[in-house]
């Protein structure tokens, strides 16, 4: 079946560090791929998706690239801010208009 | 943006007793909805997918007895946990689909504790 795993948690950064989060995937076919974020008290909010192989998905400093060949979609960000401190779920969709299927989360801290 | 809201956003309630969580689209109409239930350290799980208007789709593995779904209106589903038990205490999360689009917008969540 369709699944994602996501790397444990916690991740513990000095602000302006760089930020790598690994997430890779089980699929039939070719789903769509998306990281949400979740900051304390508030409800997952979409960071990023790509659609297809090879598209790269941005926003706010992150990126993720759709690998099929690994079937990954690490998040990255070049420079972390305390601000980005959340929980951060890897997700694919298998297509339109079904629920998504997350990973276990990952808890990011930044300190300044 | 699209606004979800659940109330309430945290219940603590007795064995055998029902809890009822709401879900509302606040500034859009949703024709989906989905239900997911989170346990600590662990990702969100579907429990059901309701269509306003039709009977919701339970996952395996659910008890569609236990929580009941009901999607009455463009803008409200709701979540009753029936005769709740200790072993349903944990963190349930909606999010809903406006029509005609795909993106799913999540609301806050709801923490249930029973005692």
């Amino acid at each position: 079946g369709n699944s994602v795993t996501q790397m444990e948690g916690p991740v513990t950064l000095s602000e302006e560090a760089f930020l790598t989060i690994n997430c890779t995937y089980t699929a039939t076919g070719y789903p769509s791929l998306f990281w949400y974020v979740q900051y304390p008290g508030e409800g997952l909010q979409l960071l990023l998706k790509a659609t297809k192989a090879d598209d790269k998905g941005s926003n706010k400093g992150f990126e993720a690239t759709y690998r099929k060949e690994t079937t990954s979609f690490h998040l990255e960000k070049g420079s972390v801010q305390v601000s980005d401190s959340a929980v951060y779920f890897c997700a694919l969709k298998h297509q339109a208009g079904t629920a998504l299927i997350f990973g276990k989360g990952t808890t990011l801290s930044v300190s300044s | 943006g699209a606004v979800v809201s659940q109330h309430p956003s945290r219940v603590i309630c007795k064995s055998g007793t029902s809890v009822k969580i709401e879900c509302r689209s606040l500034d859009f109409q949703a024709t989906t909805m989905f239900w997911y239930r989170q346990f600590p350290k662990q990702s969100l799980m579907l429990m059901a997918t309701s269509n306003e208007g039709s009977k919701a789709t339970y996952e395996q593995g659910v008890e569609k007895d236990k929580f009941l779904i009901n999607h009455a209106s463009l803008t409200l589903s709701t979540l009753t946990v029936t005769s709740a038990h200790p072993e349903d205490s944990s963190f349930y999360i909606c999010s809903a689909v406006a029509s005609g689009q795909d993106e799913q917008f999540f609301g806050p969540g709801t923490r249930l504790t029973v005692l």
